[in-house]
């Protein structure tokens, strides 16, 4: 199954405006995560919610997690040049034994803003 | 704030030859991983490792791919007889045990 589907793939603004980017997933999740790739660099974690959290807030981002519609939306208010990047959401399904975590991510937006 | 350090940043290899992929994990982490994404696809899940063994492994992660811990600080990623299709960037991460995950910058596979 395909895990993590972002849409848009590609989202271009104007800096000042708001960002909103939206992953849908297939199977049970614990926990949504979403992170951030500047081009050609590594993952840098973002935020994460929990599957009994609806909503969480982190300085300029805020993510939502609707778990009937398997779906969650992360939003980046009044964004800025340096923002320019890839966003990924993550999910896992919990422990596979111990505290490991299998991350299955989907295939990102990419972001632009404009100054 | 600490960071996961990868080496090299790039690797270029012949089809057939042995690579490592050397990792240094954020130094009171105890889980570690292995992702690699292929040029315009999504980040995949390789391995995890905790306590000296592979906790969890996908099924790219076939016999010509194997990990180490051989001390207490490096993580090692090792691709036997690499084929075309191995070439990717391929991430390390590591973690205490949450789900949140420190990730490297990355080594760019080529293989020729």
């Amino acid at each position: 199954s395909q895990q993590g589907e972002e849409d848009p793939q590609a989202l271009s603004i104007q800096e000042g405006e708001n960002a909103t980017m939206n992953c849908s997933y297939k199977t049970s999740i614990n926990n949504l995560q979403w992170y951030r790739q500047n081009s050609g660099r590594g993952l840098v974690h973002l935020i994460l919610i929990r599957s009994n959290e609806r909503e969480k807030h982190s300085g300029r981002l805020r993510v939502t997690l609707d778990t009937s519609k398997k779906s969650s939306s992360l939003l980046i208010t009044a964004s800025r040049a340096a923002d320019t990047a890839s966003y990924f959401c993550a999910t896992d399904g919990g422990n596979s034994g111990g505290s490991n975590y299998k991350l299955t991510f989907g295939k990102g937006t990419l972001l632009t803003v404009n100054p | 704030e600490p960071e996961v350090t990868q080496t090299p940043s790039h690797q270029v290899t012949q089809m057939g030859q042995e690579v490592i992929l050397r990792c240094v994990p954020i130094s009171n982490h105890l889980y570690f991983y292995w992702y690699r994404q292929i040029l315009g696809q999504k980040v995949e899940f390789l391995v995890s490792f905790y306590n000296n063994e592979i906790s969890e492994k996908s099924e790219i992660f076939d016999d010509q791919f194997s990990v180490e811990r051989p001390d207490g600080s490096n993580f090692t990623l090792k691709i036997r007889s690499t084929k075309l299709e191995d070439s990717a960037m391929y991430f390390c991460a590591s973690s205490v045990g949450t789900p949140k995950q420190y990730f490297g910058p990355g080594t760019r596979l080529t293989v020729t």
